[in-house]
C-alpha cells in the first residue's frame, strides 16, 4: 500500500535559520502530494500541495517540488520566524482509491528567538 | 471555512461502554473520512464514506463502526470502548466530488478510555 515517510523530529532551530523537513513516498498510481501544518489544539490545514510530477508548491516562504524520479517532497523555508512553530505532516493522496490519504507520523518544529 | 463541525469536543468514558461522535458539514461534500491521531503515528485512517449508505474500512478499523445516513451526518461509534482507543480523532472532508485536492478538517474530538 502507499507510505509517507518524512523525517523524524523535533526539530529545533534559531529564528531566521534554514528549514528542510525530508519526506519520500511511496504510492503505485500518481498521488497528490501536500504538506500540512497542526498548531497546537487545532486539526490539520494545509500549507501547500502539488498534484503532478515537477509542480512546485508554496505559500508563506515554504516551499516543496513533487520529485517523481526520486519520489520526495521536501519542505523548505529559506528564514524561520518563531510563529511557524507547530508540527508538519507530509502526505499524498491516492486519486484513485476513493481519495484516501496517507500521512507521516508528523515532524515537531520548534523556533527560539 | 469548509463548514466541519465534531461534537463533542471532549468525553472521559470507561471501558465498555459505546462512544459515538459526529461529523457535521454544512455543505454537500462526497467524500468523508474518520482519521485517528496518536503520537508517533500521525494520522491513520478508521473508515471513511463515499456517499449516503456507502461506507468503507480504513487501515485501523477494528473496533469501530460508522454511520451515513445523511449526506451532512458522519458517524463514528466505538460499540465497546478500550483503554487503546484512548486518542484524538478527526474527520476530514474532500470538497464536492473531488478526489484530487486537500482534505479540510474538524478541530478533532479527544477521547479518554478510563
Amino acid at each position: 500500500g502507499d507510505s509517507v515517510t518524512q523525517m523524524e523530529g523535533p526539530v529545533t532551530l534559531s529564528e531566521e535559520a534554514f528549514l528542510t523537513i525530508n519526506c519520500t513516498y511511496t504510492a503505485t498510481g500518481y498521488p497528490s502530494l501536500f504538506w500540512y501544518v497542526q498548531y497546537p489544539g487545532e486539526g490539520l490545514q494545509l500549507l501547500l500541495k502539488a498534484t503532478k510530477a515537477d509542480d512546485k508548491g508554496s505559500n508563506k516562504g515554504f516551499e516543496a517540488t513533487y520529485r517523481k524520479e526520486t519520489t520526495s517532497f521536501h519542505l523548505e523555508k529559506g528564514s524561520v520566524q518563531v510563529s511557524d512553530s507547530a508540527v508538519y505532516f507530509c502526505a499524498l493522496r491516492d486519486n484513485t482509491n476513493a481519495g484516501k490519504s496517507t500521512f507521516g507520523d508528523g515532524t515537531t518544529l520548534t523556533v527560539k528567538p | 471555512d469548509a463548514g466541519i463541525t465534531q461534537s463533542p469536543r471532549h468525553k472521559v468514558t470507561e471501558t465498555g461502554t459505546p462512544v459515538t461522535l459526529r461529523c457535521h458539514q454544512t455543505e454537500n461534500h462526497r467524500y468523508m473520512y474518520w482519521y485517528r491521531q496518536d503520537p508517533g503515528h500521525g494520522l491513520r485512517l478508521i473508515h471513511y464514506s463515499y456517499g449516503v449508505k456507502d461506507t468503507d474500512k480504513g487501515e485501523v478499523s477494528d473496533g469501530y463502526s460508522v454511520s451515513r445516513s445523511k449526506t451532512e451526518d458522519f458517524l463514528l461509534t466505538l460499540e465497546s470502548a478500550t483503554s487503546s482507543q484512548t486518542s484524538v480523532y478527526f474527520c476530514a472532508i474532500s470538497p464536492g466530488t473531488s478526489t484530487v485536492g486537500e482534505l479540510f478538517f474538524g478541530e478533532g474530538s479527544r477521547l479518554t478510555v478510563l
